[in-house]
């Protein structure tokens, strides 16, 4: 089993939709959450990071952590056809966000 | 402020043949990290320098892959010899010592035929 699950996709949804992402892990150890997009052909770029259980909201993006369930969630509201992209969930149970383990990634479409 | 810079950003080797990537992090960033990403994957760990220290290189294949930051600054990631499995893009992540994230360049995409 891997420490970090993630639905690969893909997931197509029309604009202006709520896309609900969603991670899951196995090791109760993990204390900091994140989440990264990644453009085709480009490196991941940090969007949101949270520390143990609760919600933080930026902008379009809520990001959820119930660790409790082992379970993260990213919504995007109004989705634009720019957020069209891989998102990946990290985590890590070392202060600083040091060592991090990655989900595969869900790769969504926004549709016009 | 600049991002993390790396070069090149495309390679192409055949098996057996030897390859080297470059990185420069984001200026001030003690901690520096190389992640592989193969296609359809997320980045996984290959090894993290804290200045010019190893910190974990336990996912690093030794027997193949070397990896240095000599001034605590720029840093180079070698293959030698490489093959087929090592296609995949290689990331390189700079954070602040006690930093709230990692952020990544754009990637050297490799592939070996």
């Amino acid at each position: 089993q891997k420490e970090v699950e993630q639905d690969p996709g893909p997931l197509s949804v029309p604009e202006g939709a709520i896309v609900s992402l969603n991670c899951t892990y196995s090791n109760s150890a993990f204390q900091y959450f994140m989440w990264y997009r990644q453009y085709s052909r480009k490196g991941p770029e940090l969007l949101m990071y949270t520390y143990s259980s609760g919600n933080k909201e930026d902008g379009r993006f809520t990001a959820q952590v119930d660790k409790s369930s082992k379970y993260i969630s990213l919504f995007i509201r109004d989705s634009q056809p720019s957020d069209s992209a891989t998102y990946l969930c990290a985590m890590s149970r070392e202060e600083g966000a040091q060592k991090l383990v990655f989900g595969q990634g869900t790769r969504l479409t926004i549709n016009p | 402020e600049a991002g993390v810079a790396q070069s090149p950003r495309y390679k192409i080797i055949e098996k057996r043949q030897s390859v080297a990537f470059w990185c420069n992090p984001i200026s001030g960033h003690a901690t520096l990290y190389w992640y592989q990403q193969i296609l359809g994957q997320g980045p996984k760990l290959l090894i993290q320098f804290q200045n010019n220290g190893v910190v974990d290189d336990s996912q690093l294949p030794k027997d193949r892959f070397s990896a240095e930051r000599l001034k605590g600054v720029d840093s180079t990631l070698k293959i030698q010899p490489a093959k087929l499995e090592d296609s995949a893009v290689y990331l390189c992540a700079s954070s602040l010592l006690l930093g709230a994230g990692q952020y990544f360049g754009p990637g050297t995409r490799l592939t070996v035929t």
